[in-house]
């Protein structure tokens, strides 16, 4: 059990409203990422951390922002909500492996 | 341009037989291979890996084996069995600089028939 907690697990918003997911570990991994899941996309790299205050850009990074204050929480925020960004959130950490362990997942859906 | 490839949206096997799923990357920095297993409203599980200076790695009913020089890897999966049944994600790294970046294909949904 990698210890990763996201909040929401699920949220319905409308078009033009901010939200905020949130991922938690509760080891002090260093590395935390941000994935959406798309029918017929697979996963794809929204932004990714390699520590406090330290973000990077992934493939799919318009239109969101992430900020990371705190080595155990890594958010994600949406600042103006589109119908396009309906997906699924998942949030990611590395144990420094190769692997990624993976939380549940956060379903947005913008109305 | 989608460096990793799973061109079988799905794929159907009888329980007890072989499934075998592929996956094609296009980037030649690409050392690490990982295979990851998701079932509906859960998050994505690792199943089993490979790295570059391997052409087979095996665990239990699952191996992964890959052909570096056709940029092809493939998982097999033998017996399978009905708890099988979920999407599998051929995923992709950088070993060398890439900050633990995974990049994933679309996806393969494999249902295993009783």
């Amino acid at each position: 059990d990698a210890g990763i907690t996201q909040s929401p697990r699920h949220k319905v918003t409308e078009t033009g409203t901010p939200v905020t997911l949130r991922c938690h570990q509760t080891e002090n991994h260093r590395y935390m990422y941000w994935y959406r899941q798309d029918p017929g996309h697979g996963l794809r790299l929204i932004h990714y951390s390699y520590g406090v205050k330290d973000t990077d850009k992934g493939e799919v990074s318009d239109g969101y922002s992430v900020s990371r204050s705190k080595t155990e929480d890594f958010l994600l925020t949406l600042e103006s909500a589109t119908s396009s960004q309906t997906s699924v959130y998942f949030c990611a950490i590395s144990v420094g492996t190769g692997e990624l362990f993976f939380g549940e997942g956060s379903r947005l859906t913008v109305l | 341009d989608q460096q990793v490839k799973q061109n079988s949206p799905s794929l159907s096997v009888q329980e007890g037989r072989i499934s075998i799923l592929n996956c094609d990357y296009t980037n030649s920095m690409f050392d690490y291979f990982l295979w990851y297993k998701k079932y509906p409203a859960e998050g994505p599980t690792f199943l089993i890996s490979i790295s570059s200076i391997k052409d087979k790695n095996e665990d239990g009913r699952f191996t992964v084996f890959l052909n570096k020089s056709a940029k092809h890897l493939s998982l097999h999966i033998v017996p399978s069995q009905p708890g099988d049944s979920a999407v599998y994600f051929c995923a992709a790294s950088d070993s060398g600089g890439s900050n633990y970046k995974l990049t994933f294909g679309k996806g393969t949904l494999l249902t295993v028939n009783p």
